[in-house]
């Protein structure tokens, strides 16, 4: 099983509003991923947690905050975002910060 | 620093028939991994196929293969047998595997199938 999931599948958020999306895997991986993505461009990697620890941050925004309560679960709260935020958000678990990364359906984030 | 080149950004392929998409990359590491991933409209990322940079026997999945081609850096996806639920957007990827490395991805070749 190499599923991700991730909710909610849209949102539409105005500027002052504060909102969060959520990942979760039970494959056991212990590295996890958000990405931003555009429409006809590839995924920019956004934040990693390595066995629930920050990893990598790509120097994101603060207005985008992760957070990572268990191995299975990832987090990306969400305040006072701007339209240009606008975008898919993917989630990505791999079983170690060196393995094959597996990606969730993601959120589609509309910043009125 | 490390590259991925998709020269192709559109493609098109008539139902049954094979086509090649194509992916140059760049890199210094000598233990990297390449990948394939299929994003349809339905925006999904899917994995199709995975090659170690080590191996030398080029990997397959079914309808798909790849024909690595290291000392070129060359790093091509083959689709057999065309089916209209292969459209989708192609990347390519490289990953290099040491802890703080990130997927690189290429800029994606968006595939029709023709009925």
């Amino acid at each position: 099983d190499t599923e991700v999931t991730q909710t909610p599948k849209h949102l539409v958020m105005g500027m002052t509003n504060k909102k969060s999306l959520k990942c979760e895997q039970h494959m056991g991986h212990r590295a996890m991923y958000w990405y931003k993505q555009k429409a006809k461009k590839p995924p920019e990697l956004m934040f990693v947690y390595s066995y629930e620890k920050l990893s990598i941050n790509e120097s994101v925004p603060s207005r985008f905050s992760p957070e990572c309560p268990n191995s299975s679960l990832l987090n990306l709260h969400l305040h006072a975002l701007q339209p240009e935020d606008s975008a898919l958000y993917l989630c990505a678990s791999s079983q170690d910060q060196g393995g094959t990364q597996y990606f969730g359906p993601g959120t589609r984030l509309l910043v009125l | 620093a490390q590259t991925v080149t998709q020269s192709q950004p559109e493609m098109s392929v008539q139902e049954a028939e094979t086509v090649t998409l194509s992916c140059t990359y760049d890199t210094s590491e000598s233990d990297y991994y390449l990948f394939w991933y299929k994003q349809p409209p339905s925006r999904q990322m899917i994995l199709v196929i995975r090659q170690e940079a080590y191996k030398q026997q080029n990997a397959t999945e079914n309808r798909f293969s790849v024909n690595f081609q290291k000392a070129a850096k060359s790093f091509s996806l083959k689709i057999s047998d065309s089916q209209l639920g292969d459209a989708a957007m192609y990347f390519c990827a490289l990953y290099w595997s040491i802890r703080g490395s990130r997927l690189t991805f290429g800029e994606g070749t968006q595939l029709t199938v023709n009925p």
